[in-house]
Parts: C-alpha cells; structure tokens; sequence
C-alpha cells in the first residue's frame, strides 16, 4: 500500500512563474491537507479539501494560491507568480476521516520549492 | 498563529540517556499528537493521546497529557543515535486539520 505521494520533490522556479505541486493521497483516504513548511520553522495549515471540495482554506493566501482535489487524480496545490517569499517546504497530508475527529495524519516526503 | 510550543527549542543528549520534550498549548483539544521528522524529510506519526487520556505508552515513547495545564510531554527513553530528529506535537480541537508547534530539535550524541 503506498503512501502518500508527492512530486516533484524538488522544483526551481524564477519569479512570476508558476509553480504545480502534486499529491496523491493514501489509498482509501479522502481526506488531504497541506501544509508549508519554512526552514527551521513547523508545519503551517494551508488547506483541507475533501474530494471535489475546499473543507477550510483559512490558512491559503488570498491572492496567487490555489488548491483543488478532483473527482479522479491527485489533488494540486498551485502558486501564480511566485516570489521569493513561497520558497519552502510544502506538505501534503491525508486521511481516511476528517472533521474534529481526525486521527493521524500520513504525510508524503514534501515538495522543496526554490523560487529565485 | 501556532496551538503548541514545543521547549526545548534543541536538545542534545548522549546515547542511552532519556530525552524528555514539552509541548504547551492554548485552546481546548480533542487530542494531541506527536510527529517526528528526519531532516529533509516528511512527518512520521509517533503518538496520539485524548484529552481523557492522561497517559500513554508505545515501545520506548512515554506520552502525558495534563488538559489542567494545557500541556503534554514526550518521553523517549533508552535514546539511540537514530532518534536525531525534530520531534512536533500538534493538536486537534474542533477545527479541521491539526495544529503544529515549531518542534524541539533532538540530537543524540553517540
């Protein structure tokens, strides 16, 4: 059963491109969840969605950031025109069961994305 | 802003001592879990423990939840070179997701 997938692990981007980070959950997890990681610092909340639908972006920049989880694929974390400022670690999480009752959460091995 | 707040920020022992880690928090949570993370790495869940629970055990990781004091700690004892790692706690309350502290840095000298 393989875990949480991500890729690419590691992406370069210059500024005002645009930056695609993928995730393909746990098998039978509905549930998925990003976070950004900055060096030396922990996991900040970005996003919940279920499939076809955003549970809780109040943790997603209003502007440039983007997520969705469709009905089939992976679900997709999108950054319009980069800064220098998204360089990070980004994580995706999943689970069979969300809401106040979530247990653990699977995460992949994380997107690093360099914007320079 | 950040639930839990991981002390010590670092923390480096010699092999075979314990490490003990901290983590406090603000609101009221349904559990409170801890996750380590190997440098470059993703998160690995370790442990959850309710908020009816007051302790809890898995190999060598001792886990205590005080709800009174908002405040859990993470016992690893026996420490062996391959525990190095930045160890989280993050809890779940009544928002989706879990909430992350910035983490202790563990080192195990050998």
């Amino acid at each position: 059963n393989a875990g949480v997938m991500q890729n690419p692990r590691h992406l370069v981007r210059r500024r005002g491109q645009e930056a695609r980070l993928r995730c393909s959950p746990m098998k039978g997890h509905s549930h998925v969840y990003w976070y950004r990681q900055l060096p030396e610092e922990g996991l900040k909340f970005m996003v919940y969605l279920q499939k076809e639908n955003i549970i809780d972006e109040s943790g997603m920049p209003k502007e440039r950031f983007s997520a969705e989880f469709p009905k089939e694929g992976p679900s997709i974390l999108r950054i319009q025109q980069v800064v220098r400022g998204d360089s990070a670690a980004y994580f995706c999480a999943s689970s069979p069961t969300g809401g106040p009752g979530t247990g653990e959460l699977f995460f992949g091995e994380g997107s690093r994305l360099t914007v320079l | 802003s950040q639930q839990g707040e991981e002390d010590p920020q670092a923390l480096s022992i010699q092999e075979g001592e314990n490490a003990t880690m901290n983590c406090s928090y603000k609101t009221s949570i349904n559990n409170l879990q801890w996750y380590r993370q190997n440098s470059g790495r993703g998160l690995v869940h370790l442990i959850l423990i309710r908020s009816n629970e007051r302790e809890k055990h898995s190999g060598r990781l001792r886990v205590t939840l005080d709800t009174s004091k908002k405040s859990s700690s993470l016992l690893i004892t026996a420490s062996r070179a391959a525990d190095t790692a930045s160890y989280f706690c993050a809890t779940q309350g009544g928002a989706d997701g879990l909430t992350f502290g910035k983490g202790t840095h563990l080192i195990i000298q050998p």
